[in-house]
């Protein structure tokens, strides 16, 4: 099966500084990987995506992530981070039809 | 359009009840998926339904949880005699097949 690993349950960073949030694979095929943002009291929703290809990827609010196969990864970023970017970020991985995710990061931004 | 929505967005019931909660997924979207999300951990995955049918149950954790979506739309997970343990958020996300998952706001359940 499987399954993603994501370092650091808890980040706080200053508003301005880059985001970085660490997330590891494992899967024995070529993954389908995903990160989605949650607000509080809101569902998931997509932040970006990794199919096939180009392996930095683009998604909203000015996040990124680059796909590493040799290093197993797929960690995100954003250069500046946003007060608005307080929330909980999932790391997951597409296994056939169902996700399994990681165990989620919380981020907070200081002022 | 409207998205995946959810009823009730809270549920407070005691041990031993039976409750359900709804799920309204996106007009058109043939698969529909349950997750459930403990406290501090990533949604799990419950349930997954391609029309009518239950394509993939095994993440059910026992014969006290079922789930059905009897016209291919709506589906209700059922859960009986509930346990403590059982509190959670359940998310529900549909899709069309083999694309991207859309979720809902999901449905906090207490179990006192």
């Amino acid at each position: 099966a499987q399954s993603v690993t994501q370092l650091g349950s808890h980040v706080s960073v200053s508003e301005g500084a880059l985001v970085l949030l660490r997330c590891n694979y494992s899967s024995s095929v070529p993954p389908y990987l995903f990160w989605y943002v949650q607000y509080p009291n809101q569902g998931l929703q997509l932040l970006l995506k990794y199919t096939t290809g180009a392996t930095l990827v683009k998604g909203i609010n000015g996040f990124e992530a680059e796909f590493k196969k040799s290093e197993t990864s797929f960690h995100l970023t954003k250069p500046s981070a946003h007060m608005s970017d307080a929330a909980e970020y999932f790391c997951a991985v597409k296994d056939d039809y169902k996700l399994s995710f990681g165990a989620g990061t919380t981020v907070t931004v200081r002022a | 359009g409207a998205g995946v929505s959810q009823t009730p967005s809270n549920k407070v019931t005691e041990k031993g009840k039976y409750v359900e909660l709804r799920c309204d997924p996106i007009s058109g979207h043939t698969a529909l998926y349950w997750y459930r999300q403990s406290l501090g951990q990533g949604p799990e995955f419950l349930i997954y339904f391609q029309g009518t049918g239950a394509a993939d149950d095994s993440g059910l954790p026992n014969d006290r949880f079922f789930a059905v979506r009897p016209e291919g739309s709506v589906s209700t997970l059922k859960i009986q005699r509930t346990e403590r343990g059982d509190s959670a958020v359940y998310l529900c996300a549909s899709s069309s097949r083999g694309g991207e998952q859309f979720f809902g706001p999901g449905t906090r359940l207490t179990v006192l």
